[in-house]
């Protein structure tokens, strides 16, 4: 089942400007996380944000939290040409097992 | 830095064959997963395991089997290649950690091919 959805699929943006992707679940997480996709290789994880926490900061990346509406969301400031991969997000359960579940990601595309 | 290494970037074989995907860490991480990748369906998780000799389903398991002889090593096994299983194949690998709380390094990727 899938547990992250992704929004928007895909997004087109200039260089320099803020790209903001959100991610929905639906059961119950100890933390969220979001990871990046450059074309043709493996995921990198990019930030880590536990279930007590609203906000996090990481460079140009801004993680929101919201365990009531289960959403997060996803903000590249200043983005680069370089930022243009596919971003997913990735929850864990309650449940106890070590498996992550992840969404079916954001395309974005960053213009020069 | 962690490296996660998939044996092959590019692989085709054929229909009914026993396929052999290889991942092999470096960096001592109890936990390693396969995931396949298709379009529009995101990472689906096949197998992980825990733990040497480990392991537990993932979501999609069907036609196919694992094997972790060595903590670094998880293979990945197709019993009976079918095309349906043409797709990009990453693994990963994670520390233990408390709370789930660890981050999981990819591999590079396997695009198999089943004709």
């Amino acid at each position: 089942s899938q547990q992250g959805e992704e929004d928007p699929q895909a997004l087109s943006i200039q260089e320099g400007e803020n790209a903001t992707m959100n991610c929905s679940y639906k059961t119950s997480i100890n933390n969220l996380q979001w990871y990046r996709q450059n074309s043709g290789r493996g995921l990198v994880h990019l930030i880590l944000i536990r279930s007590n926490e609203r906000e996090k900061h990481s460079g140009r990346l801004r993680v929101t939290l919201d365990t009531s509406k289960k959403s997060s969301s996803l903000l590249i400031t200043a983005s680069r040409a370089a930022d243009t991969a596919s971003y997913f997000c990735a929850t864990d359960s309650t449940s106890g097992t070590y498996k992550y579940i992840f969404g079916t990601g954001t395309r974005l595309k960053v213009l020069a | 830095d962690v490296k996660v290494t998939q044996s092959s970037r590019y692989l085709v074989k054929r229909t009914g064959e026993k396929v052999f995907l290889e991942c092999v860490q470096d960096m001592d991480h109890e936990n390693m997963f396969w995931y396949r990748q298709d379009p529009g369906l995101g990472l689906r998780l096949i197998y992980f395991s825990y733990d040497v000799k480990m392991k537990e389903k993932g979501d999609i398991p069907e036609g196919y089997s694992v094997s972790r002889e060595k903590k670094e090593r998880f293979s990945l096994i197709l019993e009976s290649a079918s095309t349906n299983q043409t797709s990009m194949y990453l693994c990963a690998s994670s520390l233990v950690g408390q709370g789930r709380d660890q981050p999981q390094h990819f591999g590079d990727g396997t695009r198999l091919s089943i004709l």
